[in-house]
């Protein structure tokens, strides 16, 4: 079973506020990413890393930013959260291992944040 | 951006029935098909990992086949029983980095 884990769960804030969603995975995975779900829609990946110091954009552009300090941490910051960041987002790890297509990736359970 | 398309989007099934659904994908430079479940509340699980045209994957009463040449691949729950109920998400796994062309997904619904 996987071991990558999320806080909070839910969020619900007002406009304005600087917000951080933390993700943290003790499988020792080099790589890890940020999706983002709107409702109805797929999941999009927003950020990825392969490792400590590497944080890359993935191929929906947001607003939120990323950082990678130590292995296994990965959070999410929205500096100034607004109603279009309102979304449910997922944090995934997996090994480097070659960076191969076939690669499975480890699912947190996900933040559903709520701007009003 | 790669096109993955699911359908249906949403099905109900009687508990007992076996089912199927559809992932589509553009079929050239194809690399790897992931199937995932993801029930309420709960993580996306990973299911299948495909990548050979002709692949068939079995996972107790949950099975996945794979057609490369056209760029399909179906999802069979045989038998549903209330706990198949999820959300099914095929993701395409791609060349630059395995980062993930995920599908919007089928919901399953299995009434008692």
């Amino acid at each position: 079973e996987a071991d990558i884990y999320q806080t909070p769960r839910y969020l619900v804030i007002g406009t304005g506020k600087k917000i951080t969603l933390e993700c943290s995975q003790t499988m020792g995975h080099d790589k890890m990413y940020w999706y983002q779900q709107d409702p109805g829609m797929e999941l999009h990946l927003i950020h990825y890393s392969y490792g400590v110091n590497s944080t890359e954009k993935g191929d929906l552009s947001s607003e939120s930013t990323v950082s990678r300090i130590r292995t296994e941490h990965f959070p999410l910051t929205l500096e100034s959260a607004r109603p279009s960041h309102t979304s449910q987002y997922l944090c995934a790890s997996s090994e480097v291992a070659g960076s191969r297509p076939t690669d499975t990736q480890y699912f947190g359970p996900g933040t559903r944040l709520t701007v009003l | 951006i790669l096109n993955v398309e699911q359908s249906p989007q949403s099905l109900h099934v009687q508990e007992g029935d076996s089912t199927n659904f559809t992932c589509s994908f553009p079929s050239s430079n194809f690399y790897a098909l992931h199937w995932y479940r993801w029930e309420t509340a709960k993580s996306p699980e990973a299911l299948f990992v495909m990548t050979l045209n002709g692949d068939e994957k079995k996972k107790g009463r949950i099975s996945a086949t794979l057609n490369t040449k056209e760029g399909y691949s179906y999802l069979y729950i045989k038998g549903s029983q209330p706990e198949d109920s999820a959300t099914y998400l095929c993701a395409l796994g791609g060349a630059a980095g395995n980062k993930l062309t995920f599908g919007g997904g089928t919901r399953v619904l299995v009434k008692p």
